[in-house]
């Protein structure tokens, strides 16, 4: 039953590597995106792409970048991973128009750099 | 700017009592908002949304456009509903949900 899946729920890196979370959903959405989940801060948008080979920057994008070569996967990528990039992370998917609001969630990725 | 605003970070109340999670939002076209729950160890799920005006594990929400506000309520807890719960507000012209900082629900036996 499971349909956005990401591929880690735990991962320790060290400062400086280059991380790569992937998430797949197998909803045939259009949408997906990455967020990462701090306490006290919510959910805060990192990136989203709307189509395949399409991206947009949300609200902190600083520090990563992403990926989306199929419409199914979306990889969100730590070029040098620093402290500061610990946390928990979401994808999610949805359909065109946010699919009304409808965003399916993976399990999520608590990354923690050390 | 678009905003959501969910002023309670933690609120406890004991099993049987009536339950209210406040989210304003700030938004100057017509909203449309939800309400997403994650129980501990569970993915983020969405609990309602405000066209369905339905009720969903006894939960309801009523958008008050006069008052910006979509408060989460139910008459009487239950410590299943023990969980972190989050406003969104999806902006059409942005074509993404922007969430609210959540507010824990811990529901006391």
């Amino acid at each position: 039953d499971v349909k956005v899946t990401q591929s880690s729920r735990y991962l320790v890196k060290r400062t400086g590597e280059k991380v790569f979370l992937e998430c797949v959903q197998d909803m045939d959405h259009e949408n997906m995106f990455w967020y990462r989940q701090d306490p006290g801060l919510g959910l805060r948008l990192i990136y989203f792409s709307y189509d395949v080979k399409m991206k947009e920057k949300g609200d902190i994008p600083e520090g990563y970048s992403v990926s989306r070569e199929k419409k199914e996967r979306f990889s969100l990528i730590l070029e040098s991973a620093s402290t500061n990039q610990t946390s928990m992370y979401l994808c999610a998917s949805s359909l065109p128009r946010g699919g009304g609001g409808g965003y399916t969630f993976g399990s999520g990725t608590r990354l923690t750099v050390v | 700017a678009q905003r959501v605003t969910q002023p309670e970070k933690l609120l406890s109340v004991f099993k049987g009592a009536p339950v209210e999670l406040k989210c304003n939002y700030s938004y100057s076209g017509s909203p449309e908002l939800f309400w997403y729950v994650q129980y501990s160890r569970q993915r983020l799920q969405l609990l309602l949304r405000h066209i369905s005006r339905e009720s969903i594990k006894g939960f309801t929400a009523d958008l008050n456009k006069g008052e910006t506000s979509f408060h989460l309520k139910k008459p009487f807890a239950q410590e299943e509903d023990s969980a972190m719960y989050y406003c969104a507000l999806y902006g059409g012209a942005t074509n993404k949900l922007i969430f609210g900082t959540g507010t824990l629900l811990a529901v006391q036996p």
